[in-house]
């Protein structure tokens, strides 16, 4: 069965201290592991999808990273608006169609 | 804005009641995705339709049912309704291409039952 894993679960950064969330997975055969940012009450806002082990991808200040059993989500400088819960997600290749598994997420809180 | 769309936006009703959620998916995207998203469970995957028939189901009660009509939007019916099934119900669209697929989500909706 697959398993996402979330650490931490919750995080507190000064503004622009840089730090890292990790996502760790157990999948049968991976199509697809997938970013997303939550704010609350609000639906998940995607982020990033990575295929392959040793695959990056950026966007402001996210940087994701992918290995075979864990991906990285490196956060350069935050500011207080990227404070929200980030959530993590695969996709099986042998698994119900397209669904995504997802962990529990961290939340971020980036203070002033 | 994701551009999926979802009604109501909050929802109370009281148990052993019927409800129905409403999703309209990406113009073009041909798959929706049900998900419920509760405190102690986070976001699991109900049920996937595609251009109008039955993909994949996940961890859907029996008394929770699903349609994707010819216009695609997607409907949620979910019936003899439990206090536990207060959550966060959102609808995801995608559009496959080369074995790749992203979904976005729907603002979510709401569910409290009393």
């Amino acid at each position: 069965e697959d398993q996402v894993t979330q650490s931490p679960e919750a995080l507190r950064l000064q503004e622009g201290e840089s730090s890292s969330l990790n996502c760790s997975y157990t999948v049968s055969g991976l199509r697809g592991l997938f970013w997303y940012r939550q704010d609350p009450g609000k639906g998940p806002e995607f982020l990033f999808t990575l295929y392959s082990a040793g695959e990056e991808k950026e966007k402001e200040r996210l940087k994701a990273t992918l290995t075979k059993k864990e991906s990285f989500l490196h956060i350069t400088a935050p500011k207080p608006e990227d404070s929200a819960t980030y959530l993590c997600a695969v996709q099986d290749s042998w698994g119900s169609g397209y669904a995504l598994n997802f962990g529990k997420g961290t939340s971020l809180l980036v203070t002033p | 804005d994701s551009g999926v769309t979802q009604t109501p936006k909050h929802l109370i009703t009281a148990t052993g009641q019927r409800v129905t959620l409403r999703c309209s998916p990406r113009s073009g995207d041909l798959s929706v995705y049900w998900y419920q998203q509760s405190l102690d469970q986070g976001l699991q995957f109900l049920i996937q339709y595609y251009n109008g028939e039955e993909r994949a189901k996940g961890n859907i009660l029996e008394r929770f049912s699903a349609q994707q009509f010819p216009d695609l939007h997607s409907e949620l019916n979910l019936s003899s309704l439990e206090l536990g099934d207060s959550a966060l119900y959102f609808c995801a669209s995608s559009v496959s291409s080369g074995g790749q697929e992203t979904q976005y989500f729907g603002p979510g909706t709401r569910l409290l039952v009393l």
